[in-house]
């Protein structure tokens, strides 16, 4: 199956850095999607992005299909961004893999 | 607008118990999807199902059961409770395939003494 690693494991940023977070798929992927647990656990959607770009406020993401990685971007930190970053993916008619995730934490 | 939701949120069991924690979603979305999350593994699957009466093994199924007689409803069921399966267990649901766009209920966490 498919193999899913993320970098970096860990990230400790000041408030208001930007930041890149990277998922790297062992074979090519037609569904892909990141995810935020906040400190409380909840696991909150945040793009389904199996190609190409897009943005939601502070954050964005940019998958390239063809090089099996994608990523997030985090621009003008807040420390409410703390917490796991995890991205999955699949391919044809097949359940999501995920990755083990990065652990970010914002400074005041 | 409900969404996915778990109970219990919280559960404390004894070895050799049964236990089944339950999983309703109000989207009448046709796939759903229990994950175990351990640290140092991240989100591993235990089960899925495409519909009603149709269900399948994930990475990780031995020692859980689940049943699909609704579309909103997905328990899972430990048939003996052991301690490794203390864990933080995550329901979640899809409207398209099993790959598609996931959404993901609170979670309850389980400890098995």
């Amino acid at each position: 199956g498919i193999q899913v690693e993320q970098s970096p494991p860990d990230l400790i940023l000041q408030e208001g850095a930007n930041s890149t977070l990277r998922c790297n798929f062992s074979d090519s992927v037609n569904n892909l999607q990141w995810f935020h647990q906040n400190p409380w656990g909840q696991l909150i959607n945040l793009f389904y992005i199996p190609s190409g770009t897009k943005q939601n406020g502070r954050l964005s993401a940019t998958t390239v299909a063809t090089e099996r990685y994608s990523l997030l971007y985090i621009s003008s930190s807040q420390t409410t961004d703390s917490g796991v970053y995890f991205c999955a993916g699949s391919s044809g008619n097949t359940p999501l893999v995920f990755g083990k995730g990065t652990r970010l934490s914002v400074i005041a | 607008d409900a969404g996915i939701t778990q109970s219990p949120r919280y559960k404390i069991t004894e070895t050799g118990r049964q236990v089944t924690l339950m999983c309703h979603q109000t989207w009448s979305h046709s796939y759903m999807f229990w994950y175990r999350q351990d640290l140092g593994h991240g989100l591993r699957l235990i089960y899925y199902s495409a519909a009603a009466d149709i269900t399948d093994k994930g990475e990780v199924p031995d020692g859980y059961v689940v049943s699909r007689s609704k579309t909103e409803n997905f328990p899972l069921t430990l048939e003996s409770a052991t301690r490794s399966q203390t864990s933080v267990y995550f329901c979640a649901s899809s409207d398209r395939d099993y790959g598609y766009e996931q959404y993901f209920g609170p979670g309850t966490r389980l400890t098995v003494t």
